[in-house]
């Protein structure tokens, strides 16, 4: 069975410094991993997705991730917080035939100015 | 990549009655799926919405409660039955094909307060 577990429901940084986001994940299959960001009262934005392609990927704004199968790791980070990056954050698993994904619990990022 | 919309936006309803929710990709896709979000929470899936035939509903969720269709590869609807201010809770449709790549892409939701 697939889950994802997100280590920290709040993360707080102060804008220009680096912010890490971590996630781990358990998958019985090889899985497609992302991220997704939700701003206050909008939808899903797909910021990113690791398909085997290649371990370290980029997404949209700046951030990108890595994925460790030893580590069974997808952290997402960025060398610059923005005062825009202030949103609610989403680890997500797609590790099956059926196409579902499983959402991890969400991180909520702070960006102090 | 594909853009979703869904409505209505927001809606304020009594309890005992009921809601559709539409949900309208601007292409052919052959996935789309129904989630809930309750407030303050991660999403949970409710069901897979099948092309022409009855949707596939996860634990929890039944088809009494949460009827969906799926009539051709572009639109689906789900139904929120005899609410309760349980049901108070965004609802959101995905929608992506499976080739060339299985990325899901998310409508803006549907943001639902029962009284």
């Amino acid at each position: 069975a697939q889950s994802v577990t997100q280590l920290d429901s709040h993360v707080s940084v102060s804008e220009g410094t680096p912010v890490l986001l971590r996630c781990n994940y358990s998958s019985s299959y090889s899985p497609s991993l992302f991220w997704y960001v939700q701003h206050p009262n909008k939808g899903l934005q797909l910021l990113l997705k690791y398909t085997s392609a290649a371990t370290l990927v980029k997404g949209i704004n700046g951030f990108e991730a890595e994925f460790k199968k030893s580590e069974t790791s997808f952290h997402l980070t960025k060398p610059s917080a923005h005062m825009s990056d202030a949103a609610e954050y989403f680890c997500v698993v797609n590790g099956d035939s059926s196409y579902k994904l499983i959402f991890g619990s969400g991180t909520r990022l702070l960006v102090r100015p | 990549s594909a853009v979703i919309s869904q409505k209505p936006s927001r809606d304020i309803c009594q309890r005992g009655t009921s809601l559709t929710i539409q949900c309208q990709v601007d292409s052919q896709v052959t996935m789309m799926f129904w989630y809930r979000q309750q407030p303050g929470q991660s999403l949970t899936l409710i069901a897979t919405a099948n092309q022409g035939s009855e949707a596939t509903y996860e634990s929890g969720f039944v088809i009494d409660k949460f009827p969906i269709s799926r009539p051709n590869l572009t639109f689906s609807t789900l139904t929120v039955s005899n609410m309760s201010p349980e049901d108070s809770s965004i609802y959101l449709c995905s929608a992506g094909t499976t080739i060339p790549t299985d990325t899901q892409y998310f409508g803006p939701g549907t943001r639902l307060t029962v009284l």
